[in-house]
């Protein structure tokens, strides 16, 4: 079955400095994956995309290299800033089963300090 | 449209209880998942609709769990004869999804707490 491995936290920070968070993945077919972000009482929204191997999703600042030779999709952000505090979901949608459900990773949480 | 909103924000319900919650999707979207997120960990899948069609249901749906979407509008998740295993954030999502990966979007939830 599917699955999603992500960093475990809490990261802790310091403001400019660099943000990576690891994430690798087992999946069946050929996925597309996902990082979401869940700010304090909020739902989950999404921070990028890559529908396929050696795509780059970026967004905000931050990016991530869709890697099919290490199953892999990293997050990074070079200089993080105490707004993105919060917890980062790495997730995959595997386009050949109906549904494209999304198989989320645990989570990672963010504390980035002024 | 302002996105996928989520009735009630949170829910406190006596163990036994029955409980409804319900998500207006974006308009054009014709997809729509239930998710549920327990205290620091992903969100799991529930179920799933395409249109008025429910299509799929995770294990983790068990008999007391029941989704509809009437007329493939909004949907509601009611949950029977509650438990203090259901506490958690039920999240609702919606999509234009054409097995082509399309990213989701979410709506803020609803936490529910049995006591």
């Amino acid at each position: 079955g599917n699955s999603v491995t992500q960093m475990e936290g809490p990261v802790t920070l310091s403001e400019e400095a660099f943000l990576t968070i690891n994430c690798t993945y087992t999946a069946t077919g050929y996925p597309s994956l996902f990082w979401y972000v869940q700010y304090p009482g909020e739902g989950l929204q999404l921070l990028l995309k890559a529908t396929k191997a050696d795509d780059k999703g970026s967004n905000k600042g931050f990016e991530a290299t869709y890697r099919k030779e290490t199953t892999s999709f990293h997050l990074e952000k070079g200089s993080v800033q105490v707004s993105d505090s919060a917890v980062y979901f790495c997730a995959l949608s595997d386009k050949g089963a109906a549904g494209n459900k999304l198989t989320f990773g645990g989570g990672t949480r963010v504390l980035v300090k002024p | 449209d302002t996105g996928v909103s989520q009735d009630p924000r949170h829910k406190i319900t006596k163990r036994g209880q029955n409980v409804t919650f319900r998500c207006d999707p974006i308009s054009e979207h014709n997809r729509l998942y239930w998710y549920r997120q327990t205290l620091g960990q992903g969100p799991e899948f529930l179920t799933y609709f395409q249109n008025e069609a429910q299509l799929e249901k995770s294990r983790l749906l068990s008999d007391r769990f029941s989704a509809e979407r009437p007329k493939g509008s909004f949907s509601t998740l009611e949950i029977q004869r509650t438990e203090q295993g259901d506490s958690a954030m039920y999240l609702c999502a919606s999509t234009l999804g054409l097995n082509l990966g399309y990213g989701y979007t979410f709506g803020s939830g609803t936490r529910l707490t049995v006591v």
